[in-house]
C-alpha cells in the first residue's frame, strides 16, 4: 500500500513569508507526528496528533509554528514569518493507533529560507 | 539534555565487515527501541526494533543487542555491503502514542 506522502518535496521561500507543508499519512493510521531534521540538531519532535486533536505540541519551537489535521487524515504544518533558522527538512510520520509504537516516515519537505 | 546518545558519528568498514553502532539512553521509562536507516534525500526507514524484555533480535543481516541494566543497545550489520552505506539513527520512546527521541545518527560507509 501507499506510504506516507509529503508535499512539496522542496520549498524555497524568502525570510518573513509564510509556508504550508502537507502530510498524507498511511491510510488507517490515526496517529501522526511532525519532526524536524536539521544539521547539528538531528531529528526533533514538533507535534503529535491523535485523530484531529493534538495532545502534545511540546516540540513546537515558537508560536510562529502551528499545525492542524482534518478528517483524521491530512495534516498541514504552517510556519509564519519564516526565519533562516527554520531551514531544515520537515518529516511527517504516521502510526497505526493508540497502542502502536511503529512510526513510518514520509520523504520529507526540504525548506530553505533565504 | 540529550536522552539518547549515539556513537560513533561516522564509520567506515570494508565490504563483508561487521559495523557496530552503539546507543545509550537515560530514561528508564523507554520501552521501545527502533533503528532507522536513512539514504540521502529520503525519509528514515524503520529497520528493526526491540523491547527491553529481550536481549537480542535478528532480522536478516541486522541484529540489535540490548543491555537493560547498562541502558545500552547496539546495531550490528553482518556481511555489510556497499548498499548499506547510509545514516543510521537509534531512537527510543515510551509505550503508546509518544514521540521518538533520536540519537544524532551515524554515517556508515561500506567500501568495496
Amino acid at each position: 500500500g501507499a506510504g506516507v506522502s509529503q508535499s512539496p518535496s522542496n520549498k524555497v521561500t524568502e525570510k518573513g513569508k509564510d509556508v504550508e507543508l502537507r502530510c498524507d499519512p498511511i491510510s488507517g493510521h490515526t496517529a501522526l507526528y511532525w519532526y524536524r531534521q536539521s544539521l547539528g540538531q538531528g531529528l526533533e519532535f514538533l507535534i503529535y496528533f491523535q485523530g484531529n486533536s493534538a495532545p502534545d505540541k511540546s516540540g513546537l519551537p515558537s508560536d510562529r509554528f502551528s499545525a492542524e489535521r482534518t478528517g483524521g487524515s491530512v495534516s498541514t504544518l504552517t510556519i509564519q514569518r519564516t526565519q533562516q533558522e527554520d531551514s531544515a527538512v520537515y518529516l511527517c510520520a504516521s502510526s497505526l493507533g493508540k497502542h502502536s509504537d511503529e512510526q513510518f516516515f514520509g520523504p520529507g519537505t526540504r525548506l530553505t529560507v533565504l | 539534555q540529550q536522552q539518547v546518545k549515539q556513537s560513533p558519528q561516522s564509520l567506515i568498514v570494508q565490504k563483508g565487515g561487521i559495523p557496530i553502532i552503539n546507543c545509550a539512553y537515560e530514561n528508564t521509562a523507554f520501552d521501545y527501541f527502533p533503528w532507522y536507516q536513512q539514504f540521502p534525500g529520503k525519509g528514515p526507514a524503520l529497520l528493526i526494533a526491540i523491547r527491553p524484555d529481550v536481549s537480542e533480535k535478528k532480522e536478516g543481516r541486522f541484529t540489535i543487542s540490548f543491555n537493560k541494566s547498562a541502558k545500552q543497545f547496539s546495531l550490528h550489520i553482518m556481511d555489510s555491503q556497499p548498499g548499506d552505506s547510509a545514516t543510521y539513527f537509534c531512537a527510543a520512546k515510551n509505550s503508546g502514542n509518544t514521540p521518538l527521541v533520536f540519537g544524532k545518527g551515524t554515517r556508515l560507509s561500506v567500501i568495496a
